[in-house]
């Protein structure tokens, strides 16, 4: 099955902090997906990317694709104690029907 | 209005006992299902269904059986449950393979 490394598993940083995760991919990605999960909830869609070298922003949050489409990034900017969850990619391969989640990476932000 | 929802939310139960977990989306999609998370947060498919039909089954212990009544149902029963059981199950529900919108969870203990 398709397989996605997610790294960081964990970071913690102080709120107002900048905090990065990435995930990679051995296989070319029709899309990517990412999700976050706030602790005690459920995985929540943020966004998509499609195309290579795709880069959207939702007001903190950053989301690249990388120009190979193998991999991804979520950035935030200036971290808020709000952000505190895991972000989990989605990615999905041409041909098949359903995404693989990554490991997730857990950030707890302090203030 | 809630878009997936999952009953019951928790899930306390004796090793060996038959339990179920229900699921519905009133958000028309045509494609279900079944995600397990464990301790560490590991997001894994077990089932998909699509229009009430099978179509992805990951290697899953067949004493988890999926149920899909209608396109808008898709219930988990499980046999015989073991220790192993124990995690929090995720419905999600799709308008194709893409974007995930996630139930609240089951949070499911075995005892």
């Amino acid at each position: 099955g398709q397989q996605v490394m997610q790294i960081p598993q964990y970071q913690h940083v102080q709120e107002g902090e900048d905090f990065t995760t990435y995930c990679n991919s051995s296989t070319t990605l029709s899309n990517i997906q990412w999700y976050k999960q706030r602790p005690g909830g459920h995985p929540v869609f943020l966004i998509q990317l499609v195309k290579s070298g795709e880069v959207k922003k939702q007001k903190r949050l950053t989301f690249q694709f990388g120009e190979a489409k193998k991999n991804s990034s979520l950035h935030i900017t200036a971290t808020q104690t709000t952000d505190v969850g895991t972000y989990f990619c989605a990615v999905g391969v041409s041909g098949y029907s359903t995404l693989t989640f990554g490991k997730g990476t857990m950030l707890l932000v302090s203030p | 209005d809630t878009a997936v929802s999952q009953t019951p939310k928790y899930l306390v139960t004796q090793m060996g006992n038959d339990k179920s977990i229900k699921c519905e989306q009133n958000l028309g999609h045509d494609t279900m299902y079944w995600y397990k998370q464990d301790s560490k947060k590991f997001l894994k498919i077990m089932f998909s269904y699509n229009n009430k039909e099978l179509i992805i089954n990951e290697t899953v212990p067949n004493r988890f059986s999926p149920k899909s009544p209608d396109k808008a149902h898709l219930n988990l029963h499980i046999n015989s449950l073991e220790l192993g059981d124990s995690a929090v199950y995720f419905c999600a529900s799709s308008p194709s393979p893409d974007t995930q919108y996630f139930g609240p969870g089951t949070r499911l203990t075995v005892l």
